[in-house]
Order: C-alpha cells, then structure tokens, then sequence
C-alpha cells in the first residue's frame, strides 16, 4: 500500500462544478503540499499547509491531521483548471516528500 | 526573484551513455531535492541535498548519482543510460531542514530526458 493515496485518479467535471480531490496518508507528516502540474511538465506549489484550511482564489485546501487526510476543493471550475493535481507529504522524519499518483483533471466548457 | 532553474529543459541520449543535469536553486535555498516522474511510477524521490552533503537518498541504482556545489547550485547524474531512464527529472529547492516545515519546496520545470 503505498504511503500517500489519491483519489480520484481521473476526474471531469463542466466548467463552474464544484471539484473535490481528497488525499489520504499513513506516515507521521510536518506539512503537504498540493501541487498542480499543467502538461509539458512543470510543478507547482498551489498549497503548503500543515493544520486547518487555506484558500487562494477559488482553491481551499484543507487537512485534518487525526484523520491523515486532506482535501483540495476548486470552486467555480474553470477550463484552465485541468491539469493533473498532487498532494505530497514531508515526512515528519527526514522532510522526504512522498507523492500521490495524481489526479488528472479535465474541466469541459 | 529567479525560480528554480533546470537545464537543459530536453535531452535525447543513446542507450549506455551518461548524462548530467544541473539545477539552480533560489537564493538563499540550501536544500536540493530531486525526483523522477515517469508514468509507470509517478513522482519518485532520488535524493537531497543539504550544504553540500547528500542527506537523503531514494531506492535508486547506484547509476544515479547528484552532488551539490558551494553555491548550492546541484547536478545529478545518470550513467549507463537505459531505455527505462526516459523520464522527466525535476528538482525542487528549499530553505533547509527546519524551515521546510514553514515554508515548503519550490519545483523547477524539469529536464525530459528521452533515451534511445
């Protein structure tokens, strides 16, 4: 089992639907990270939080650190949201990112 | 400021040969991080960089080698290339070991390396 879930894997949704992503991890993590990574390759970081909820723009994050689990909301989807989107967790030992196998995400005009 | 810079951004090599990648992290990062996505197996840690010492690595062969300079400037290297390299490699850089916690990684666009 690996050590940072996703789901779902793929995911399409019409423009202005509400998107939810949920992320589920096993190890002891300071912080997680979400990333979103556009095609052609190059990450980045949408979300670094470690407690509660963040919110920038129509993106919130959230993370519940009992339950090991996280969740990146969209609002309002936006063709120009699809992309492929990744949580990965710092390891509490080490600081060693462990990834999720991404959510793909298609948004329809 | 300057991101994450890695070059070359493509790369194509024949099987057996050698290849080196650079990164530049922003200012003032001390930490070098650099990781594997192919589609078979996603994003893969391959190792960190802290102040010139690798300070973690990944399950990967010995082929697969980095270090990182003064100026915390880091190259990876991959020897003996193989058909299964053909990925894209990005590095991400961070202040260092406590202030990850605080303030995260930043990724750098990736070098695709194609090996033929």
């Amino acid at each position: 089992k690996n050590e940072v879930e996703q789901s779902p894997q793929n995911l399409t949704a019409q423009e202005g639907e509400f998107i939810t992503i949920n992320c589920s991890y096993s190890v002891g993590i300071s912080a997680l990270h979400w990333l979103q990574q556009h095609p052609g390759g190059g990450i980045v970081s949408l979300f670094m939080l470690s407690s509660g909820k963040k919110k920038h723009g129509r993106l919130i994050a959230t993370i519940n650190i009992q339950e090991k689990h996280s969740s990146l909301h969209i609002t309002a989807s936006h063709p120009r949201d699809s992309a492929v989107y990744i949580c990965a967790a710092i390891k509490a030992a080490g600081n060693k990112l462990t990834f999720g196998g991404g959510t793909r995400v298609l948004v329809k005009p | 400021k300057a991101g994450v810079t890695q070059t070359p951004r493509y790369l194509i090599k024949t099987r057996g040969q050698q290849v080196t990648l650079s990164c530049s992290p922003i200012s003032g990062h001390r930490s070098v991080s650099w990781y594997q996505q192919t589609p078979g197996q996603g994003l893969q840690f391959l190792f960190e960089y802290f102040s010139e010492t690798q300070r973690n690595k990944g399950n990967f062969p010995g082929r697969f080698s980095g270090r990182q300079f003064s100026n915390s400037r880091s190259e990876m290297n991959v020897s003996t290339l193989e058909l299964g390299d053909s990925a894209l490699y990005l590095c991400a850089s961070s202040w260092g070991w406590k202030e990850t916690n605080r303030y995260g990684y930043t990724f750098g666009s990736g070098t695709r390396l194609t090996v033929v």
